[in-house]
Parts: C-alpha cells; structure tokens; sequence
C-alpha cells in the first residue's frame, strides 16, 4: 500500500458524460501527478500539482481538467467522454516540488467510456 | 520525447538473467525505473542519476550511460516474483518535473 487512495475504483459511463476522478495523496506528500495509461500502453503524463498549483502539463486533452485543493486532495475532471477515453487513471503524489523523486502511485481508477 | 525501451518483451526461466534497455534521443537527467504487475500500480524500484552512477537493490541493479543517453536494468538469478511490466521514466533536468515513462518491457519468468 502505497498511502495514496484512489476513487473509485471502478466507472462506467456513456459517451459525452462527465465524471470526476479523486486522489488523495500521501500525507505529506506536497506534489500530485496524474497519469492516463490505456490498455498496452504505457504511462501518459496528463498534469502535475504542487501545493495547490499547476506546475507542469503533459498531453491533456482541453476536455479533461484538474486541480488540486487546499487539503491537498486533487481532482481529474473528464468532460465530454468519448470511446477512446477508457483507461487506467492513475494518480501519483511526491513530497517535494521536484527534483530525482520517487512518485508514490495510487491503485488506479479503471474508466470504461461505452 | 518518449524514451524506447527493448526488448517489448522477454521470458525467462526462473534463475536466468535479464536485461532492459531505456533509450533516449535527448540529454537526460535522471532516469526513473518501475515495476508494474498486472492490474496493479507501478512500484519504484531506483532512479539513476547522470554520471553513469549505478545502483542496486536486491538483485536487481541499474547504470546510467549519460554520453548515450541510455539506461539499463538488470535483473540476475530472476524469480517469479519478478514477472511485470518494466517501465524506465526520463527526466530531462533538474527540477524538470515530470517524468516522460517509456512504452514498458514486459517480463515472464516461468518455473
């Protein structure tokens, strides 16, 4: 157990629905990453958190946004779901800014898209 | 830029050894290496600074080749506790902050 909490676990949805992915990091932990990892697929930076603000982005679509709040808790919100969407989210936490960090990964949220 | 792993794919008989190549075209920082099991999250393993330093942990060790921008993983006397999927993550400068994680090399070892 990695100390990181995912939820939920599991979700199911139709296409051009809206959902919310929530992560609560280490505690501690400053710095929350989320990563989208489709099937065969390896780990696709979305965006990255530190104590509340953006610090870095990857390939996030403009339908998906995150942010994360004073509590250090963190939410992926995925808006206008297509197929292609299904995927293993995962959210990572780190507990400083940057900087040779080994990431702390959470247990996933499996979203199917149908 | 995502760096390449090789091979995609290996199997091993338990008690032989492996080893996991991370390439990247671009000047890198540090190197990140995990293990990832089927359904599960990925679990550190090490991170590999450049200066070509290299590290162990069991026996599962790493280096770092900073002139070719390339790490690799090896994994000596395998067990079957070892099967997953291997992914390297790149960094390329200090304070950089994200990792850019390779395409994975998936592990079997079989008994």
């Amino acid at each position: 157990d990695s100390g990181v909490t995912q939820t939920p676990k599991h979700l199911i949805t139709a296409t051009g629905q809206r959902v919310t992915l929530r992560c609560s990091p280490r505690s501690g932990d400053l710095s929350v990453y989320w990563y989208q990892q489709s099937l065969d697929q390896g780990l696709q930076f979305l965006i990255q958190y530190y104590n509340g603000e953006e610090r870095a982005k990857g390939n996030i679509l403009e339908r998906f946004s995150a942010q994360q709040f004073p509590d250090l808790h963190s939410e992926l919100n995925l808006s206008s779901l297509e197929l292609g969407d299904s995927a293993l989210y995962f959210c990572a936490s780190s507990p400083r800014l940057a900087g040779v960090l080994e990431q702390f990964f959470g247990p996933g949220t499996r979203l199917t898209v149908l | 830029q995502q760096p390449v792993q090789s091979p995609q794919a290996v199997i091993l008989r338990e008690g032989e050894d492996a080893v996991i190549n991370c390439s990247s075209s671009k000047a890198l920082y540090s190197v990140h290496w995990y293990r990832q099991k089927h359904g599960e999250a990925p679990v550190f393993l090490m991170i590999l600074l450049k200066g070509g330093e290299q590290k162990g942990h069991d026996k599962i060790s790493a280096s770092f080749n900073e002139k070719k921008q390339q790490s690799s993983l090896y994994l000596t006397a395998s067990q079957l506790s070892y099967s997953g999927t291997y992914f390297c993550g790149t960094e390329r400068a200090f304070g950089n902050e994200k990792l850019t994680f390779g395409t994975g090399t998936r592990l079997t070892i079989i008994p």
